[in-house]
């Protein structure tokens, strides 16, 4: 699987974007860019996946350069209960290997 | 709530002493995971199954660690000999399979574990 790198923390303030960035310079063709979020002593909840084109829905855009080389998660109107740990993750198409690999995340605090 | 449940929620043992927790996926989700997690760690992936069949164990399962899911519904994780070093929060995780790979997984609130 692709490593993914984060940097670990991150803030802004209520009612801005909040723009969490992810390097996956190793990612290969067949591997999605997801990413979940953990709110604290919660289990990890999923926001949104993308291979190679933007993608938005409710909760987040997602935002993949044309190398797919990194990645940008935006949460467009931060509020305080966006304040979590958020994953990127880089995972295989098909195969076996279907697992999702973390790593320690980045640190989103949203300050009022 | 229709959501991945999870029991206990808390548990405490003494070191030696072997514990078990108890998955009950969605239903329909066919793909079960477990995952331990360290505080300021992101979750570590331990094992998968497809149905009844456990696919894939990460060398972080040791051989006091085993995982069951007899009918494909609901799963066990039994630690046996339990260490101070198990102390953690175990995930558990459920999804349905998708043609193209990985789909959205859906975690549940976790079993935190203290080892005494």
């Amino acid at each position: 699987d692709a490593k993914t790198t984060q940097p670990p923390s991150m803030d802004c303030a209520e009612g801005r974007a909040a723009n969490l960035p992810c390097n996956h310079s190793t990612i290969s063709g067949n591997e999605y860019v997801y990413w979940y979020r953990q709110i604290h002593s919660q289990g990890p909840q999923y926001i949104i996946h993308g291979l190679k084109n933007n993608e938005t829905n409710e909760m987040a855009s997602l935002i993949i350069t044309e190398d797919r080389k990194s990645s940008t998660l935006i949460l467009p109107h931060a509020t305080l209960r966006d304040t979590a740990v958020y994953y990127c993750i880089a995972a295989p198409i098909t195969g076996a290997n279907s697992k999702l690999t973390f790593g320690k995340g980045i640190t989103l605090s949203v300050r009022p | 709530d229709t959501g991945v449940s999870q029991d206990p929620r808390h548990k405490i043992t003494k070191r030696g002493q072997n514990v078990t927790f108890r998955c009950d996926p969605i239903s329909e989700h066919n793909r079960l995971y477990w995952y331990r997690q360290t505080l300021g760690q992101g979750p570590e992936f331990l094992t998968y199954f497809q149905n009844e069949a456990q696919l894939e164990k990460s060398r972080l399962l040791s051989d006091r660690f085993s995982a069951e899911r007899p009918k494909g519904s609901f799963s066990t994780l039994e630690i046996q000999r339990t260490e101070q070093g198990d102390s953690a929060m175990y995930l558990c995780a459920s999804s349905l399979p998708h043609e193209k790979g990985v789909t959205e997984a859906f975690f549940g609130q976790g079993t935190r574990l203290t080892v005494v």
